[in-house]
């Protein structure tokens, strides 16, 4: 298992479009998350799943946000009618339960015209 | 929510040259984690603290948890070009259990002039 796998690596999409990105977590990691990281910022916290139960979404998150993680496995992140606002690195990682500091993927970056 | 103040914002140094960084928030953390970001690419752990008072080190690196629980700093020794990034602090806060949500500085921007 090579780390955390997140696709695509870039993403240009035109306002008002639907995007979705996908993560591929460590396999034996049961903790999953969302973070988006915009320039000059540090991550910020979206959504966690702990198997395929998501158990927190930040205020970030509004309604034109969905994650998923089907069976526990994989996680989707779709981002409906894309907002010039939208434009991020959509950073995923993965932890163990109990086990502090995630190990990150490369993350998707995003950007809306 | 919580804030994580980290400075310097960014530092220009010379290779060899030693570096101190540091982190500090408004309320308490139970760990503290300091990552580095190379551009592009996520962020990858670099040092876990777990207790206040800690001082844990990694190669060239060495990083403290303080006594407070509110801050923490980083050190690099001897810097290289390769130190090169952002480096972030993170702060994380179990609550009722659970221990998920990393808040995280600004980072800051480490430039070693070879």
């Amino acid at each position: 298992d090579t780390g955390v796998s997140q696709d695509p690596r870039h993403k240009i999409t035109k306002r008002g479009q639907n995007v979705t990105f996908r993560c591929d977590p460590i396999s034996e990691h049961n903790r999953l998350y969302w973070y988006r990281q915009t320039l000059g910022q540090g991550p910020e916290f979206l959504t966690y799943f702990q198997n395929e139960a998501q158990l927190e979404k930040s205020r970030l998150l509004s309604d034109r946000f969905s994650a998923e993680r089907p069976k526990g496995s994989f996680s989707t992140l779709e981002i409906q009618r894309t907002e010039q606002g939208d434009s991020a690195m959509y950073l995923c990682a993965s932890s163990l339960a109990g086990i502090y500091g995630y190990t990150f993927g490369s993350g998707t970056r995003l950007t809306v015209v | 929510g919580q804030q994580l103040n980290q400075s310097p914002q960014s530092m220009f140094i010379q290779e060899g040259e030693d570096v101190s960084m540091n982190c500090t928030s408004s309320s308490i953390f139970n760990t503290w984690l300091w990552y580095k970001q190379d551009p592009g690419e996520g962020p990858v752990l670099l040092i876990a603290l777990y207790k206040a008072g800690e001082l844990t080190s990694n190669g060239r690196l060495t990083a403290q948890f303080g006594i407070t629980r509110k801050d923490s700093f980083l050190n690099i020794s001897a810097s290289i070009p390769s130190d090169v990034g952002i480096y972030f602090c993170a702060g994380q806060l179990q609550s009722g259990g659970s221990n998920y949500k990393l808040t995280f500085g600004k980072g800051t921007l480490l430039t070693v002039n070879p």
